[in-house]
């Protein structure tokens, strides 16, 4: 079964650091573009990142230089450090798989890990 | 205010149907794929069609996608009260050198 699991969300200040992990199955991991999607609570989809196969990185102007995506394809799993982090960045944050063909085509999720940052 | 533009909410009667516009630039809509997704409240988003017009596998073909110059448009027939969700399109942009992923800020459908 093609499934995404991610972890790592929690409670974090203010200008504090959190690392999102999350673990693929079901498919060579390798093989797929990979993406962070987040949503605040009412609110919709927001992209975070894009990593490439070939590890080449893409990132909104919102997350820019605070966020660092990454891969460890012997591990199955996709890495989101989240640093100097706002109380705009609270949201429940989805990892995605890339289709194929058309990269931003997300065709698996995971079910999310919720990032609340709060004083 | 995202870039791409989807109404806020659409609404029709169960068996009716119903179409979702999606409207972007030559940026983005206009020379990539879109895709749409359907959303429960508290649950992920799943992808519902993909490369403008293609269904995954178990997506009933109630669920349609169709792309004319820079708007893409999902349409639904025969409505049922299990469609209720929210409503998603995607697509690439490409920007000088810089990609990015957009999505719309999404549509509520009610099924009356």
């Amino acid at each position: 079964e093609v499934q995404l699991v991610e972890s790592g969300g929690g409670l974090v200040q203010p200008g504090g650091s959190l690392r999102l992990s999350c673990a693929a199955s079901g498919f060579t991991f390798s093989g797929h573009d990979m993406h962070w999607v987040r949503q605040a609570t009412g609110k919709g989809l927001e992209w975070v990142s894009t990593i490439g196969t070939a590890g080449d990185t893409y990132y909104p102007g919102s997350v820019k230089g605070r966020f660092t995506i990454s891969r460890d394809n012997a591990k199955n799993s996709l890495y989101l450090q989240m640093n100097s982090l706002r109380v705009g960045d609270t949201a429940v944050y989805y990892c995605a798989r890339a289709g194929p063909v058309d990269t931003a085509t997300m065709d698996v999720w995971g079910q999310g890990t919720t990032v609340t940052v709060s004083s | 205010q995202s870039v791409l533009t989807q109404p806020p909410s659409v609404s029709a009667a169960p068996g009716q149907k119903v179409t979702i516009s999606c409207s972007g630039s030559s940026s983005n809509i206009g020379n990539n794929y879109v895709s749409w997704y359907q959303q429960f409240p508290g649950t992920a988003p799943k992808l519902l069609i993909y490369e403008n017009n293609k269904r995954p596998s178990g997506i009933p073909d109630r669920f349609s996608g169709s792309k004319s110059g820079t708007s893409a448009t999902l349409g639904i027939t025969g409505l049922q009260t299990g469609d209720e969700a929210d409503y998603y399109c995607g697509t690439w942009e490409s920007i000088l050198r810089a990609g990015f992923v957009r999505f719309g800020g999404g549509t509520k459908l009610t099924v009356l």
